[in-house]
C-alpha cells in the first residue's frame, strides 16, 4: 500500500531562514507526489506536485520540493520563511487503482517567528 | 467562482439527528471524494465516486451514505449522528489524464453535542 510519512510534528523557523518540512515515501511503482496546506480554519490548498521529470518542483507561494527517489523523500522547502507561512502542510500521494485517491501524511504544523 | 464549494460551512447539531453535506464542483472533473478530517487534523478518505457511481467505500459505517445525483455534485446524508462524528468534512475532485490535479472544497465543521 502506498504511504507517505511526516516525521515532525512541528517545524519552528524564525522569519527570513530556509525551511524545510520531511516528506519521506512508500510506494509501489512511479509515485506522483503532491504537498498541500491549511491555514487555519480553511480548505487545502495545493502547492505543488511530483509526477515525472526535474526533480526540482516549483510550486505557490515560493515553495519548492525537491523528489530524491534514492532516499524516497519528497521534502518542502523555501529559501525565506515568511510569518505568514505558518501553516499545515501536508505531504500525499496518490494511491493508484480504480479510486486514485489521495493518501495523506499526518502533517506538520509550520511555525514562522518574527 | 469557486471551483469546488460546499455548504453548510459549519453545521452544529443534536446527537441522533440526520444532516447532509452538499458538494459541487464547476471543474468538469469526473472522479470525486469525501475526506474526514479529525481533531488531530488526521485526513482521511471516506467515500470515491467517478461519474456518478460509487467506486470505493472506506470502512466507514452505514450510516453515512453519500449520494451523486450527476457527476458535478456529491452530496454526504449522516444519520443518527454520533458524538465521534464531530469533524471537519472535505469533499475534492480530480482531473483525468496525466495532470492528476485535486481540487478541494474549504471543508465542512460538524459539531455534534
Amino acid at each position: 500500500a502506498q504511504s507517505v510519512a511526516q516525521p515532525e510534528d512541528q517545524v519552528n523557523v524564525a522569519e527570513g531562514n530556509p525551511l524545510t518540512v520531511k516528506c519521506t515515501y512508500s510506494v509501489s511503482g512511479n509515485p506522483y507526489l503532491f504537498w498541500y496546506v491549511q491555514y487555519p480554519n480553511r480548505g487545502l490548498q495545493f502547492l505543488l506536485k511530483y509526477i515525472t521529470g526535474d526533480n526540482l518542483v516549483k510550486g505557490s507561494y515560493g515553495f519548492e520540493a525537491e523528489f530524491n527517489k534514492s532516499q524516497t523523500s519528497f521534502h518542502l522547502k523555501k529559501p525565506s520563511a515568511l510569518v505568514s507561512d505558518s501553516a499545515l502542510y501536508f505531504c500525499a500521494v496518490r494511491d493508484g487503482g480504480a479510486t486514485n485517491k489521495l493518501i495523506f501524511g499526518t502533517g506538520t504544523l509550520l511555525a514562522v517567528q518574527p | 467562482d469557486t471551483a469546488v464549494s460546499q455548504t453548510p460551512k459549519y453545521l452544529v447539531t443534536q446527537m441522533g439527528n440526520d444532516k447532509s453535506i452538499k458538494c459541487e464542483q464547476n471543474l468538469g472533473h469526473d472522479t470525486m471524494y469525501w475526506y474526514k478530517q479529525d481533531s488531530k487534523k488526521f485526513l482521511k478518505i471516506m467515500f470515491s465516486y467517478n461519474n456518478k457511481e460509487l467506486i470505493i467505500n472506506e470502512t466507514v459505517p452505514n450510516r453515512f451514505s453519500p449520494k451523486s445525483p450527476d457527476k458535478a455534485h456529491l452530496n454526504l446524508h449522516i444519520n443518527s449522528l454520533e458524538l465521534g462524528d464531530s469533524a471537519v468534512y472535505f469533499c475534492a475532485s480530480r482531473s483525468g489524464g496525466d495532470f492528476y490535479g485535486y481540487t478541494f472544497g474549504s471543508g465542512t465543521r460538524l459539531t455534534v453535542v
